[in-house]
């Protein structure tokens, strides 16, 4: 069972214009929380981390939010640009996992001029 | 900056074949992990490693093995490949002294056929 959920599974919008992705984990005892951006081909390359202490990260125009009481994350892209069009991958960590990690089978955002 | 690279970005082989997908970390990072990514399934875990010739089975170990004989290198190796293992090889690395932010940095993977 995938203990990381991501909505919308893809997303289109226009150039300049904001949006919001979401992801709901179940994994417990949580550890921490990572949003990753992945190019078409490439490999994910870290956007934001937070721990349970962090209720938000910002990282240029992307801010990524955390309420660990309801299990819920955020990431809020500001301004779009072209570039932003990639797959948004959120990642857990549990305390009990070790090296584990738990992934989300993230959003695919496309930005149109 | 960090830097993982793997040797391969495309791979055509034939069922059958043994197949070797090496990658390569300049941080000294004790972890290095092996994961396929499919469409619809996100990233799945193949293997870990936390230190030089050892080695833990992740999610879906079957039908692949791994080698780490130096710390920088770990090697995912498809002992006979078949067509279900074509998919997009994705290697990372992390140190193992932070866990609380035991962030992964990713290669820019391989694109594995298997004809």
């Amino acid at each position: 069972k995938n203990q990381v959920e991501q909505s919308p599974q893809s997303l289109i919008i226009l150039e300049g214009k904001n949006c919001t992705l979401q992801c709901n984990y179940t994994v417990s005892p949580f550890s921490n929380l990572r949003w990753y951006k992945q190019d078409t081909g490439r490999g994910p390359v870290s956007l934001t981390i937070m721990t349970f202490s962090e209720n938000t990260k910002s990282n240029g125009r992307y801010t990524a939010t955390l309420d660990a009481d309801t299990k819920q994350s955020s990431l809020h892209i500001t301004a779009s640009q072209l570039s932003d069009s990639a797959s948004y991958i959120c990642v857990v960590g549990g305390v009990r996992s070790g090296y584990a990690l738990n992934f989300g089978k993230g959003t695919s955002l496309l930005v149109t001029p | 900056d960090v830097k993982v690279t793997q040797s391969s970005r495309y791979l055509v082989k034939r069922t059958g074949e043994k197949v070797f997908l090496e990658c390569v970390q300049d941080m000294d990072h004790e972890n290095m992990f092996w994961y396929r990514q499919d469409p619809g399934l996100g990233l799945r875990l193949i293997y870990f490693s936390y230190d030089v010739k050892m080695k833990e089975k992740g999610d879906i170990p079957e039908g692949y093995s791994v080698s780490r004989e130096k710390k920088e290198r770990f090697s995912l190796i498809l002992e006979s490949a078949s067509t279900n293992q074509t998919s997009m090889y994705l290697c990372a690395s992390s140190f193992a002294w932070e866990r609380t932010h035991n962030e992964q940095f990713f290669g820019p993977g391989t694109r594995l056929t298997v004809l």
